[in-house]
């Protein structure tokens, strides 16, 4: 059962546009919703985070919007740069036993053409 | 570097072989993640330990897996009679007890020939 589920699986978007990722999720035992990046051959980077008592956080040109009532949450990257390429993964976990490790999406690969 | 690290970052095997992971965590996080993924994928849980204890297992994790925490500090992962199906990046991530963020090593790619 695939409890995060995230598109688009690919993306191209222009430098300086705006980079639009989504997920939705089933587990209403969740309460930690990261996004990681990664690029080849590396491991996963902590991007940026939310909890579901805000309904957005800001940290620098990253941007994630959450709405709890519809289970879904989306990373904006704005200004998207060439050095923005790379993959990225919505993940979600919860607050004990099973839920506690991380649920991934299919993840998104994002290319951001100079 | 005071982030995770694994070793070694790349492992030729061949089916049937036995293979160990070592992962060292970043130093006082207590909580040790194992995760496995398949190209194209997201990571997938394995295990999890708190201090040297193994809390959770997946079904992923088969009887030719096994992880220890011997001293709570440093994890190794061990694959007994791989197979091709195990050829996959291994991860490794560590955090603080009561915190949920999870920062992860560079991972150890393994190939099953």
């Amino acid at each position: 059962q695939q409890q995060v589920k995230q598109s688009p699986q690919s993306l191209i978007v222009q430098k300086g546009g705006i980079s639009i990722i989504n997920c939705a999720y089933e587990n209403t035992a969740f309460d930690y919703f990261p996004w990681y990046q990664q690029f080849p051959g590396k491991g996963p980077a902590l991007l940026i985070a939310i909890r579901p008592d805000v309904s957005e956080k800001k940290e620098g040109r990253f941007t994630i919007s959450f709405n709890k009532s519809a289970k879904q949450f989306s990373l904006h990257i704005m200004d998207s740069q060439p050095g923005d390429s790379a993959t990225y993964f919505c993940a979600a976990s919860g607050a004990s036993g099973s839920a506690r490790q991380l649920t991934f999406g299919s993840g998104t690969q994002l290319t951001v053409l100079p | 570097d005071t982030g995770v690290s694994q070793d070694p970052r790349h492992k030729i095997t061949k089916r049937g072989q036995n293979v160990t992971f070592r992962c060292d965590p970043i130093s006082e996080h207590n909580r040790l993640y194992w995760y496995r993924q398949t190209l194209g994928q997201g990571p997938e849980f394995l295990t999890y330990f708190q201090n040297e204890a193994q809390l959770e297992k997946s079904r992923l994790l088969s009887d030719r897996f096994s992880a220890e925490r011997p001293k709570g500090s440093f994890s190794t992962l061990e694959i007994q009679r791989t197979e091709q199906g195990d050829s996959a990046m291994y991860l490794c991530a560590s955090s603080w007890q009561g915190a949920s963020e999870q920062y992860f090593g560079p991972g150890t790619r393994l190939t099953v020939t």
